[in-house]
């Protein structure tokens, strides 16, 4: 079993849609991380948290540490949202070291 | 504006070879890591190093080998590449602090053929 898992692997939506990425993990940790990774590109950080709830204009990011669960919301989807987003945990203390997710494959159509 | 560069973004090799990839980064960040992405499996550590000439194993080091002689630049070597080292290869740099969490920085990836 994976330390950290997330749902659906892959995911189409139209544009508008109101998109949830689903991240569960059984490791303790001290941040949990959204990654965007475009086709062919570099990984870019979207959210660190640790607690409660973050937003970032049509991204919002939440993190229950009781249910060890986080989600990635995207409102008003758009085609230029499409890309593969990647959850990770930090768990390595000061080395900040990171365990990911294999990634959820989002594609948002016009 | 914080940056952390590659030395290629594609490379095709022969098996056998000797391998060099080079990562830099200009943020003066002491951890730095080396990753390999592949579909289904998502991303994973190689290597990790926390200060100049101080590595550590990660989760699949195994025909792998890096240098860190200066701060800022952190080598990956496949010391005799082979067709399963094909691969997205990813480095990341953060600060390391004790009591707090940091993002990690992502470079371009260099996408490595081995044939």
């Amino acid at each position: 079993k994976n330390e950290v898992e997330q749902s659906p692997q892959n995911l189409t939506a139209q544009e508008g849609e109101f998109i949830t990425i689903n991240c569960s993990y059984s490791v303790g940790i001290s941040a949990l991380h959204w990654l965007q990774q475009h086709p062919g590109g570099g990984i870019v950080s979207l959210f660190m948290l640790s607690s409660g709830k973050k937003k970032h204009g049509r991204l919002i990011a939440t993190i229950n540490i009781q249910e060890k669960h986080s989600s990635l919301h995207i409102t008003a989807s758009h085609p230029r949202d499409s890309a593969v987003y990647i959850c990770a945990v930090t768990y390595g203390g000061a080395t900040n070291k990171l365990i990911f997710g294999t990634g959820t494959l989002l594609a948002v159509q016009p | 504006d914080v940056k952390v560069t590659q030395s290629s973004r594609y490379l095709v090799k022969r098996t056998g070879e000797k391998v060099f990839l080079e990562c830099v980064q200009d943020m003066d960040h002491e951890n730095m890591f080396w990753y390999r992405q592949d579909p289904g499996l998502g991303l994973r550590l190689i290597y990790f190093s926390y200060d100049v000439k101080m590595k550590e194993k990660g989760d699949i080091p195994e025909g792998y080998s890096v240098s860190r002689e200066k701060k800022e630049r952190f080598s990956l070597i496949l010391e005799s590449a082979s067709t399963n080292q094909t691969s997205m290869y990813l480095c990341a740099s953060s600060p390391n602090r004790w009591g707090s969490s940091y993002e990690q920085y992502f470079g371009p990836g260099t996408r490595l053929t081995v044939t």
